[in-house]
């Protein structure tokens, strides 16, 4: 399995900020994955994060609004950026391990006002 | 598009009830499945998972999966249910050699003492 932190736990913002979540991974790992798990829905991915490389989108989501970093093999950072009410969500990164397997974060969960 | 589907949103058992969560899934290449569950207050964790081989898995506490390949189903099972099952469930599948992961809905289960 794999140890990853995520901060914050949970924020409280206002609408038309921004917010960056950090993700932190006990080991190097190729791959870190950032989803939105909206009130009552599934896990959507967002973005896949390779370090060295630009952050690839899913449909449906683009950089100018969640901006990706990937500084290190143990580190990624989520934007949210321009927020609005509809961005309240928990946001959880991930990472593959043993192998072809993904192991959750605890989640970023974010209310917009 | 690849999508997954959990057919119980919600289920209600008493203690030592059996119980069977549907996932049906619409890719027809090779994937491989998961489960995962997440605990009140606690972050998402992989209950089992299946690449090959034997089609019914064995996971933590007890639960099992059967892989029948015929009808797209990745059910989840569980003989006998516990206080402590309460949690939700969510399946989730990925095309073989690919690591983007589909969930399902998930299934909130409700274990009564």
């Amino acid at each position: 399995s794999a140890v990853i932190s995520q901060k914050p736990s949970r924020d409280i913002c206002q609408r038309g900020t921004s917010l960056t979540i950090q993700c932190q991974v006990d080991s190097q790992v190729t791959m870190m994955f950032w989803y939105r798990q909206q009130p009552g829905q599934s896990l959507t991915l967002i973005a896949t994060a390779n370090q060295g490389s630009e952050a690839t989108y899913e449909s449906g989501f683009v950089i100018d609004k969640f901006p990706i970093s990937r500084p290190n093999l143990t580190f990624s950072t989520l934007t949210v950026s321009n927020m609005s009410p509809e961005d309240s969500s928990i946001y959880l990164c991930s990472v593959v391990r043993d192998p072809e397997t993904q192991y959750f974060g605890p989640g970023t969960r974010l209310l917009v006002l | 598009a690849q999508s997954v589907s959990q057919h119980n949103h919600h289920v209600i058992l008493s203690e030592a009830a059996s119980l069977e969560l549907g996932c049906n899934y619409s890719y027809g290449g090779t994937v491989n499945l998961f489960w995962y569950v997440q605990y009140p207050g606690q972050h998402l964790q992989l209950l089992l998972k299946y690449f090959s081989g034997d089609p019914l898995v064995k996971g933590i506490k007890g639960f099992e999966a059967e892989f029948i390949k015929s009808k797209f189903s990745f059910n989840l099972r569980k003989p006998s249910v516990q206080w402590s099952d309460t949690a939700e469930y969510f399946c989730a599948v990925k095309k073989w050699g690919f690591q983007k992961l589909v969930f399902g809905t998930g299934t909130r289960l409700l274990v009564s003492p």
